[in-house]
Formats: C-alpha cells, sequence, structure tokens
C-alpha cells in the first residue's frame, strides 16, 4: 500500500505570494494533521482534520488554512508569505483519533 | 504546557559504539512517549514508542523506557551502524487530550566506519 503522499516536493515562492500544498493519506485513514519544521527544529503542530472537520489547531497565525476533502485529502494553503514560512511542511494521516500517525516526505518551501 | 528537551547534537561515535540520546519531557497529564527517526531527505519515521510508565519501546536495536519518577525517556543502542547516522527526535503526545506531537529539537547522529 502507498504511504502518505505530499506535492509538490519542493517549491520555491516570493514573500507576498500564496501557496497551496497537497497531501493524499494512506488508504483507509481519516484524519490527517500538518506540521511544520524549520531547518535545525523539530516539527510543530499547525492543524489536524478529521472527517472533514478541523479538530485542532497549533499556534500559527491566520494566514495559514487547510482543509480536508470528501475522500480524505487535505490542502494547506499560507496567504502572504514571509521568509520565515521557509520550512519542510510534514503531512501526516491516522485511521482514527487518538491512533497512530504516519508521516509523508514533506514539502520543501522555499520563500525568497 | 507540554514539552520535550533533549541533548543537543551532533553526536558523533564510531561504528559499534554504545549510543545514548537523553530526552526528559514535562506533562500535566499522562502522555505517551515516542522516538522519531529522520534519514537525509525523507520524512519522520516512528522508530518506537511507550504509553505508560515503565513501558519499554524497542526496534532495531533501539531502546527507550518511559521513566516517569525522572520523566525521562532516553534512546539507547548497544552497537551502533553506519547506516544509523540520521537525525533522532523524542516526541509525546497526550491523546486523552487531543493528537497533537510535540517534538523536541532533535539530535543529529553521525557514525564513522
Amino acid at each position: 500500500d502507498a504511504g502518505v503522499t505530499q506535492s509538490p516536493t519542493h517549491l520555491i515562492k516570493t514573500r507576498g505570494q500564496q501557496v497551496t500544498l497537497r497531501c493524499s493519506p494512506i488508504s483507509g485513514h481519516k484524519s490527517v494533521s500538518w506540521y511544520q519544521q524549520v531547518l535545525g527544529q523539530g516539527p510543530q503542530f499547525i492543524f489536524q482534520y478529521y472527517e472533514k472537520e478541523e479538530r485542532g489547531r497549533g499556534n500559527f497565525p491566520d494566514r495559514f488554512s487547510a482543509r480536508q476533502f470528501p475522500n480524505y485529502s487535505s490542502e494547506l494553503n499560507v496567504n502572504a508569505l514571509l521568509l520565515g514560512d521557509s520550512a519542510l511542511y510534514l503531512c501526516a494521516s491516522s485511521l482514527e483519533l487518538r491512533r497512530e500517525q504516519y508521516f509523508g516526505p514533506g514539502t520543501r518551501l522555499t520563500v525568497t | 504546557g507540554n514539552s520535550v528537551t533533549q541533548m543537543e547534537g551532533p553526536v558523533t561515535l564510531s561504528e559499534e559504539a554504545f549510543l545514548t540520546i537523553n530526552c526528559t519531557y514535562t506533562a500535566t497529564g499522562y502522555p505517551s512517549l515516542f522516538w522519531y527517526v529522520q534519514y537525509p531527505g525523507e520524512g519522520l519515521q516512528l522508530l518506537l514508542k511507550a504509553t505508560k510508565a515503565d513501558d519499554k519501546g524497542s526496534n532495531k536495536g533501539f531502546e527507550a523506557t518511559y521513566r516517569k519518577e525522572t520523566t525521562s525517556f532516553h534512546l539507547e543502542k548497544g552497537s551502533v551502524q553506519v547506516s544509523d547516522s540520521a537525525v533522532y527526535f523524542c516526541a509525546l503526545s497526550d491523546q486523552n487530550r487531543d493528537d497533537k506531537i510535540i517534538f523536541g529539537k532533535g539530535t543529529r547522529l553521525h557514525i564513522l566506519p
């Protein structure tokens, strides 16, 4: 079975632009979480979605938003990009809430 | 709030040496504890976990014991290999509250042949 997939792999954007990152969970998994990993740091929780509803939100500004689709895939949107948004964005899926999370390979975003 | 503190790297060892990476945590509830590994250019992989006090997680020769009295979850391996070179993250999740995983800053491990 395929693991968690994310697209694109790499992305370069300019300050002020908007970006959309995509995540496909493992087949049958209903929950998707997003994390931001700045270089040299551990991942930081951004959002969790379950059955298309937001179930958790980390300490990130309103420029960050996400949604989950009926097929359980998810998109993370970041508006008005800042240099500090440069990071590896990781998506994780789990079968249900309170279950083990499986991470994708990430999307590396560079903001110039 | 909940947090994880792990030893700073990089840690450089020779092949077959003994490895310890220290990790301590702060939590108000009864968290589950994890070690994740990140190989170069890859995402995170769960290495091992423990869900309650005195549990020992183990995988691929790595072990860690959930010590509630010292709030620690140190990672150990008796004989490291070059292929163990990676970044290791200690993490916790209080699944009685939510699914958020809180990670430490990571420890980079270099194993020399």
